[in-house]
C-alpha cells in the first residue's frame, strides 16, 4: 500500500490569500490526483497531476484558481489561490496503487477561509 | 455522466449486521470501492471489487455486486461502535479515466450500544 502525507493538516486563512498544500508519497507513482470535499459533501476530483506535463483539470476547476506542480514522481503541490469562504473544504491527495488497482488517499488538509 | 447514489443514514444496534447500499450508472466501471471516513479523519480504503466478480469477502466485510442492476452493497457483520463512520462507495471507470473516482454522497452509519 502507498503511504501518503500532506502538509499542512489544517489551516485558517484570510480571504484573498493563497495556500499551497503539499503531498508526499512513499513510492514513485505516475499519476497523482487532487480531490476536494466540501463541508458535509462527497469528494470531487479537481485535477490529475502527471510528472513532466501540465495537470488535467475537471469541469468547473481551472488552473488559475488551483495551480498544481508535479516536480517528481513522489511529490505534488496544490495551491488554492485568491481564497474565498467558499473554498473552505478538505483537500485530499490520492494515488493509484498500480498492480493492485487500489486507490489511496492522504489524510487531507482541512482549510477554513474567513 | 457517471452518477453514484447511496442512502444517507443507517442506524443499527451493536452486534447486528449492517448493509450499506449503492447504485451507479456507468456500465464501464471496472473497479468499485468502499471507503470509511471517521470524524475529522481522511479516507480509509476498506475493500474493493473488480467488475467481473459477484462477491468478495474480507473478514467482517462482504461486498456484493449485481452488475446487471448496477447495485453494490457492503455488509458489515457483528457491527461494533467503532464502525460508526461515513461510508463512501466509489467507482473507477478505468481506461482513460484510470484513477479517477466518482463518489457517492456517503452513508452515515450510527451504531448504538
Amino acid at each position: 500500500s502507498a503511504v501518503i502525507s500532506q502538509k499542512p493538516s489544517r489551516d485558517i486563512c484570510q480571504r484573498g490569500t493563497s495556500l499551497t498544500i503539499q503531498c508526499q508519497v512513499d513510492s514513485q507513482v505516475t499519476m497523482m490526483f487532487w480531490y476536494r470535499q466540501q463541508p458535509g459533501q462527497s469528494l470531487t476530483l479537481i485535477a490529475t497531476a502527471n510528472q513532466g506535463s501540465e495537470a488535467t483539470y475537471e469541469s468547473g476547476f481551472v488552473i488559475d484558481k488551483f495551480p498544481i506542480s508535479r516536480p517528481n514522481l513522489t511529490f505534488s503541490t496544490l495551491t488554492v489561490s485568491n481564497m474565498s469562504p467558499e473554498d473552505s473544504s478538505i483537500y485530499l491527495c490520492s494515488v493509484h496503487g498500480g498492480v493492485t488497482d487500489t486507490q489511496y488517499f492522504g489524510p487531507g488538509t482541512r482549510l477554513t477561509v474567513l | 455522466g457517471e452518477d453514484v447514489e447511496q442512502s444517507l443514514f443507517l442506524s443499527v444496534r451493536e452486534g447486528d449486521s449492517s448493509v450499506i447500499n449503492c447504485t451507479y450508472t456507468d456500465s464501464s466501471s471496472t473497479y468499485l470501492y468502499w471507503y470509511k471516513q471517521e470524524p475529522g479523519a481522511g479516507l480509509q480504503l476498506l475493500t474493493y471489487i473488480f467488475s467481473n466478480m459477484d462477491m468478495k469477502q474480507d473478514q467482517r466485510l462482504t461486498v456484493l455486486l449485481n452488475k446487471k442492476d448496477k447495485h453494490l452493497s457492503l455488509r458489515i457483520a457483528d457491527t461494533q461502535t467503532g464502525d460508526s463512520a461515513i461510508y463512501f462507495c466509489a467507482e473507477n471507470a478505468g481506461g482513460t479515466s484510470y484513477g479517477k473516482l466518482t463518489f457517492g454522497q456517503g452513508t452515515i452509519l450510527t451504531v448504538h450500544p
